[in-house]
């Protein structure tokens, strides 16, 4: 089956400082990552997915994640974090396996500090 | 604009009983999906549908229900409720195709009681 980890349940970071929040998969085939963010009491929000091509995807809010074949790798980066960036991130992998459905990691909580 | 709404947002209930939470979409999408959020847990997968009369288990799926009678709606059901089942529930919707994103409800928060 298809897995995602989030090795870090916590990511602090000082404001204006480069962010960065962590995640490998482990999948049989090409993988389909995703990465969302859920601010407290609500929905999850779609940031960015990598499908093919460029290892470098660029989504939303700045935020950007870098694709690695040989470290089965897809980590989440910003080159200068904000206090509003503080949320819960989870990492995702489409599991081809069963049902095409979205697998998440635990999630990591990322602080920003001021 | 399209958006997925779920509804109630807070709900109690007592031990046995059943319950239901409903989830709405306006996006036209065929592929809908019903996650609990657990601490630890992350998000994991209860039901999910990929269009009108199909309705397939995920692997948390002993003890709810789902049915899926037009394109916009898959109620969740709870056939009767165990303290276990206290979480928060998550509704996403789906174009078809591997490299499409989904789109999350905000969540209803139950308690079983």
């Amino acid at each position: 089956a298809q897995s995602v980890a989030q090795p870090e349940d916590q990511v602090n970071v000082a404001e204006g400082n480069p962010l960065t929040v962590k995640c490998t998969y482990s999948v049989s085939g090409n993988p389909y990552l995703f990465w969302y963010v859920q601010y407290p009491n609500r929905g999850l929000q779609f940031l960015l997915k990598y499908i093919t091509g460029d290892n470098l995807v660029k989504g939303s809010y700045g935020f950007e994640a870098e694709f690695n074949k040989s470290q089965t790798s897809f980590h989440l980066k910003k080159p200068s974090a904000l206090v509003s960036d503080s949320a819960l991130y989870f990492c995702a992998v489409r599991d081809m396996e069963y049902g095409n459905k979205l697998v998440f990691g635990a999630g990591t909580i990322l602080r920003v500090k001021s | 604009d399209a958006e997925i709404t779920q509804s109630p947002r807070h709900k109690i209930t007592e031990t046995g009983r059943q319950v239901t939470l409903a989830c709405h979409q306006t996006w036209n999408h065929n592929n809908m999906f019903w996650y609990r959020q657990d601490l630890g847990h992350g998000l994991r997968l209860i039901h999910y549908s990929y269009g009108v009369q199909d309705t397939n288990k995920g692997e948390v799926s002993d003890g709810y229900s789902v049915s899926r009678s037009n394109t916009e709606d898959l109620p969740l059901t709870l056939e009767s409720a165990a303290s276990s089942q206290t979480s928060v529930y998550f509704c996403a919707s789906s174009e078809r195709g591997v490299n499409t994103e989904a789109f999350f409800g905000q969540g209803t928060r139950l308690t079983v009681v």
